[in-house]
């Protein structure tokens, strides 16, 4: 069960997009459309942000969209704005039922 | 509102034990798997258990695996979290999430924590 592995850090100025990708096996993200992405603020808990791979929940902007390819889904975050600025997670389902995470990363609008 | 208050954190010895509570309020808590995530100090999230609706399957990371139990009260909407031969590595806020989406892949609630310091 080792965490999916994301950037430790990504950057963009306001009005940018950025990407965060989100590396895992053909256990986990290889093998199933279950990656979820999360955002959480400084000494706050995680919000979810995207399911299912691609989906938004109601209420989160269209400025997020997610993604898979093989092993790897991302996260993109198109028009940066400064409350964008947050750690990021992904999660996966995998094959022995269980959950992981990925290991986060940390965006910065410049 | 969907709310979920977890309780009973605290500083607990190293080899002791500690019992998690989440108090689910404004939603129909039997029909919805829970999960425990925790986050070490400056850490990642890390996903440690997860129960059936029914509480009838249980599954927990490797590492806590017997030493940590999960359960729940239908009755008394509460989720709980059994933990025994705490170690240090144990320090983390713990939070309490809903499953939900496909697969229970995702979790769409989750409380606001509670801090677990396991310290001599």
């Amino acid at each position: 069960q080792s965490a999916l592995t994301q950037p430790a850090s990504v950057s963009g100025s306001p009005g940018q997009s950025i990407t965060i990708s989100c590396t895992g096996t053909s256990s986990d993200i290889g093998d199933y459309n279950y990656v979820s992405w999360y955002q959480q603020h400084p000494g706050k808990a995680p919000k979810l942000m995207i399911f299912e791979v691609v989906n938004r929940p109601s209420g989160v902007s269209d400025r997020f969209s997610g993604s898979k390819s093989g092993n790897t889904a991302s996260l993109t975050i198109s028009g940066l704005q400064a409350e964008d600025e947050a750690d990021y997670y992904c999660s996966s389902y995998t094959s022995n039922s269980s959950r992981v995470f990925g290991t986060g990363t940390k965006v910065t609008v410049l | 509102e969907v709310q979920l208050v977890e309780s009973g954190g605290g500083l607990v010895q190293p080899g002791g034990s500690l019992r998690l509570s989440c108090a689910a309020s404004g939603f129909t808590f039997s029909v919805f798997g829970m999960s425990w995530v925790r986050q070490a100090p400056g850490k990642g999230l890390e996903w440690v258990a997860r129960i059936k609706e029914d509480g009838s399957v249980k599954y927990y990371v490797d590492s806590v695996k017997g030493r940590f139990t999960i359960s729940r009260d239908n009755a008394e909407k509460s989720l709980y979290l059994q933990m025994n031969s705490l170690r240090a590595e144990d320090t983390a806020v713990y939070y309490c999430a809903r499953d939900q989406c496909r697969g229970n892949s995702c979790y769409d609630y989750w409380g606001q924590g509670t801090l677990v310091t396991v310290s001599s």
